[in-house]
């Protein structure tokens, strides 16, 4: 079955816009987390969507939200853009309930760039 | 919060040798995951452990869960070019909330044909 599908795979954004991010995860998956990666900081968390709700939320300000939509697909969103969001976003879906093993698995990634 | 420290940082090897990478957590996982990252993608599973001693292989790589819960370890036989990459390990606590994966800081293995 497909994996999980990000999209755009690229994008470039100048300071003070907003961007948003779009995942759908794999088939069945009902749970969405967003992940931030940068060389200096790597994997940040930056939340989790079960059920169109988000369940945990990691250390990032308000200029980073998400929501799922009911077909689970989901969407971040990063307003007033700084130098310091550059960073490649990941998105990872993962079973729940009693077929949840724990297995996260990650889509390739848009890579954000901000000038 | 939880720290998990993923060793070594970096690893230079030639083609052919074996590799040891490990995770050391401050505090009790209930799954330990492992992945590789190759540039500009995103992190692939590699392996995934359930319980405490726990030794699963998966072709030339081999990953166990300790026995105290609070490390995993990796290893690769023969290695070959195409080992090259970011491996990272992560967790999942067993505080009873399971929302939140912990992720190593990774080993990036370069392999030298």
């Amino acid at each position: 079955k497909a994996g999980v599908t990000q999209t755009p795979r690229y994008l470039i954004k100048t300071r003070g816009q907003q961007v948003t991010l779009s995942c759908s995860p794999i088939s069945g998956h009902r749970s969405v987390s967003w992940y931030q990666q940068t060389p200096g900081q790597g994997l940040q968390f930056l939340f989790e969507y079960f059920s169109e709700t988000q369940r945990n939320k990691g250390n990032f300000p308000g200029r980073f939200s998400g929501r799922q939509f009911s077909n689970s697909r989901s969407e971040m969103n990063v307003s007033t853009l700084e130098l310091g969001d550059s960073a490649l976003y990941l998105c990872a879906s993962r079973s729940s309930g009693v077929a949840n093993t724990g297995e996260l698995f990650f889509g390739e990634g848009s890579r954000l760039t901000v000038l | 919060g939880q720290q998990l420290n993923q060793s070594p940082q970096s690893m230079f090897i030639q083609e052919g040798e074996d590799v040891s990478m490990n995770c050391t957590s401050s505090s009790i996982f209930n799954t330990w995951l492992w992945y590789k990252q190759d540039p500009g993608e995103g992190p692939v599973l590699l392996i995934a452990l359930y319980k405490a001693g726990e030794l699963t292989s998966n072709g030339r790589l081999t990953a166990q869960f300790g026995i105290t819960r609070k490390d995993s370890f990796l290893n690769i036989s023969a290695s070959i070019p195409s080992d090259v990459g970011i491996y990272f390990c992560a967790g999942w606590d067993s505080g009873g909330s399971n929302y939140k994966l912990t992720f190593g800081k990774g080993t990036l293995l370069t392999v030298n044909p």
